[in-house]
Order: C-alpha cells, then structure tokens, then sequence
C-alpha cells in the first residue's frame, strides 16, 4: 500500500466521455505531479503543481485537463482521449523543490486507462 | 536536453549474487539523485535517495555517487528472485525530474 491513492485503479473509456482522475495524499506535501507512463517506458511528466499552483506543463494536449482543489487532492479530467492516450498514469508528490537537495517524490499505485 | 543514460538490459544474475545497475547523466548541476524499482504494471518504488558523493547503505541495497565523473549506481547483494524489476536511475537538479529508461533485472533462482 501506498501513502498516494489513486481512484480508480483501472478505467475504460470512449473517445467521447468525460472521466476523472483522483490523487489523494496525506504526507504534507505540498508539490503533486501527474506522469504517464507507456509500456516498457519511463514515466512522462505531464503537470506539476507547487502550493496548489500550476507551475509546470510539459505541452500536454488540452483533452487533458489537471486541477488542484486543495493541498490534498489532486484531478486529472479527461475529454475526448485517443486511444494512444491508453497508458498507466501516476500521480505522485513530495516536498516542493527548491535549492540544491530535492526530496523525493512518492507514488500512487497508478490508473490504468484504456481508450476504445 | 538534460539525460539519463541506463543500460536497458536484461541484466541476468544468479540468486545470491550481486547485481550492479548504472547510471549516467548529463546535468552537472544535478544534486539528487534517486533509484526507483518498478514491478511489471506496478507503480515505481522509491528504493534509494543519495545527495553526496560516496557510498549509502540500506540494507541489501548500496547507492554510490561519483559527481565528478556524473556516475551514479546501486548494488544489491544477495540478489533474490523477487528483486526482478525494471529499476529507473532520476536525477533532479533545478529542472523537473528525469528518468533513465531502466534497467530490467532477472534473477535467476
């Protein structure tokens, strides 16, 4: 078990629905990432938020949409997905960054997405 | 581009052996340094934090960082069959975190 949740653990979707994604810690961190990561590949940083603020997009398509409700919870809503979008995707946290040591971030047990 | 360079393997060793997992990266303004294992379909799991130049021990795990040449690894010992994974190397520096594409670990029992 895991001190990041993820809900749900596996979704199926059309090309046409809307869906989210929910991430939930509970470790005072204060920076939550969404990753996606493709078989047989390293996670791909998609958003990071920092004090519930958006701080990085790595130029993600607008059918993915992230929003950061509280220092808790994190969501990622999903519109109109292709299905090369099908991959597992990770929410993660820790300490936000700052000079010189990071902490490291912790992961949730990931979403498995399937578009059909 | 900041880069990770891992060996994508497989790496083979027999149980009871040592496995030895490298890494290299490009940033040297990188100061953190970490080691995740991830199972087949599972989430990665952070394993291994290191900062400083040298050797860090935990248990049957040992991470060892070399700045100066941008070298950093981890050895397991006693390598068991259930440490079979794919083990990513992350570096951060003042840029977001990044991966190596892992290496993928087999023991042999």
């Amino acid at each position: 078990d895991t001190e990041v949740t993820q809900t749900p653990k596996h979704l199926v979707m059309g090309m046409t629905n809307k869906k989210s994604l929910k991430c939930e810690q509970h470790m005072g961190h204060r920076a939550m990432y969404w990753y996606k990561q493709k078989a047989k590949k390293p996670p791909e940083l998609m958003f990071v938020y920092s004090y519930e603020k958006l701080s990085i997009n790595e130029s993600v398509p607008s059918r993915f949409s992230p929003e950061c409700p509280n220092s808790s919870l994190l969501n990622l809503h999903l519109h109109a997905l292709q299905p090369e979008d099908s991959a597992l995707y990770l929410c993660a946290s820790s300490h936000p960054s700052g000079i010189g040591i990071n902490q490291p971030q912790h992961f949730g047990d990931g979403t498995r997405l399937s578009i059909l | 581009q900041k880069e990770v360079e891992q060996n994508s393997g497989p790496l083979s060793v027999p149980e009871g052996a040592i496995a030895s997992l490298n890494c290299t990266y490009s940033d040297r303004g990188s100061q953190s340094f970490f080691w995740y294992r991830q199972y087949s379909g599972k989430s990665p799991e952070l394993i291994m934090s290191i900062y400083s130049n040298g050797d860090k021990e935990d248990g049957r795990f040992t991470a060892q960082l070399n700045k100066a040449s941008q070298y950093v690894s981890l050895l397991i010992r006693d390598s068991q069959p259930s440490d079979s994974a794919t083990y990513l190397c992350a570096v951060k520096g003042n840029t977001p975190l990044v991966f190596g594409k892992g290496t993928r670990l087999s023991v042999i029992a």
